[in-house]
């Protein structure tokens, strides 16, 4: 039970800015919002992650619903080398992450 | 810097054969975990470490053991390899829960 719900698959041009969906309305108080991304044929590649407030880092931005049920990450400028699987993932504790199938985000130039 | 470093890259096993699984991290996180990641599918938790000497299941577990003598290393061992173990494993580690995670390149087994 991957605990968070995004979309198959979602397409952008280059150098547009892009947002990431993710539901978790079930998500708890104390747990994190992860985003990690898999490019091909390799691990996966943290992004962001955060708990209440929006966080942005040299990657992304990730904005957090008041409410904790959903969640945005924002590449500010996609370029084909953003082109992967992203994957949104609730909590993060001891027994580490659990990841669902992800969001194959195409780039087109 | 290294980071988590999975050895090998590709193994072929038969059926009923056992291997081990080599990881090791340099940047003496305490956490470790082991996954296993099916074609068009999300990584799923075998296993997983707080710190030497502590192991525990993840959902995946079933035939599959780990030993963490050291902070470094937390090599994952495959006994009587089945055609179901065939898969892309991949080797992590992080300071804390709820923190930056680091992935290794993976490790391709195809047991036939």
């Amino acid at each position: 039970d991957a605990k968070t719900t995004q979309p198959n698959s979602m397409e952008s041009n280059e150098e547009e800015p892009v947002h990431l969906p993710c539901n978790h309305s079930t998500i708890s108080g104390t747990d994190y919002i992860h985003w990690y991304r898999q490019l091909p044929s390799q691990g996966p590649e943290y992004v962001i992650h955060g708990l209440t407030s929006n966080v942005n880092n040299r990657m992304a931005s990730l904005a957090i619903a008041e409410d904790r049920k959903s969640s945005t990450l924002i590449l500010h400028r996609a370029t084909l080398r953003d082109a992967a699987v992203y994957y949104c993932i609730r909590g993060g504790g001891a027994d580490g992450l659990t990841f669902g199938k992800g969001t194959h985000l195409i780039i087109q130039p | 810097n290294a980071g988590v470093t999975q050895t090998p890259k590709f193994r072929i096993l038969k059926i009923g054969q056992s291997m081990t699984l080599q990881c090791t991290q340099d940047m003496n996180h305490n956490y470790m975990y082991w996954y296993r990641q099916d074609p068009g599918m999300g990584l799923k938790l075998i296993y997983y470490s707080v710190g030497a000497g502590i192991t525990d299941k993840g959902e995946v577990p079933n035939g599959y053991n780990v030993s963490r003598s050291t902070t470094e290393d937390f090599p994952l061992r495959l006994e009587l390899a089945a055609p179901s173990q065939t898969s892309v494993y991949f080797c992590a580690s992080s300071w804390f829960m709820n923190t930056e995670a680091f992935f290794g390149q993976g490790t391709r087994l195809t047991v036939v």
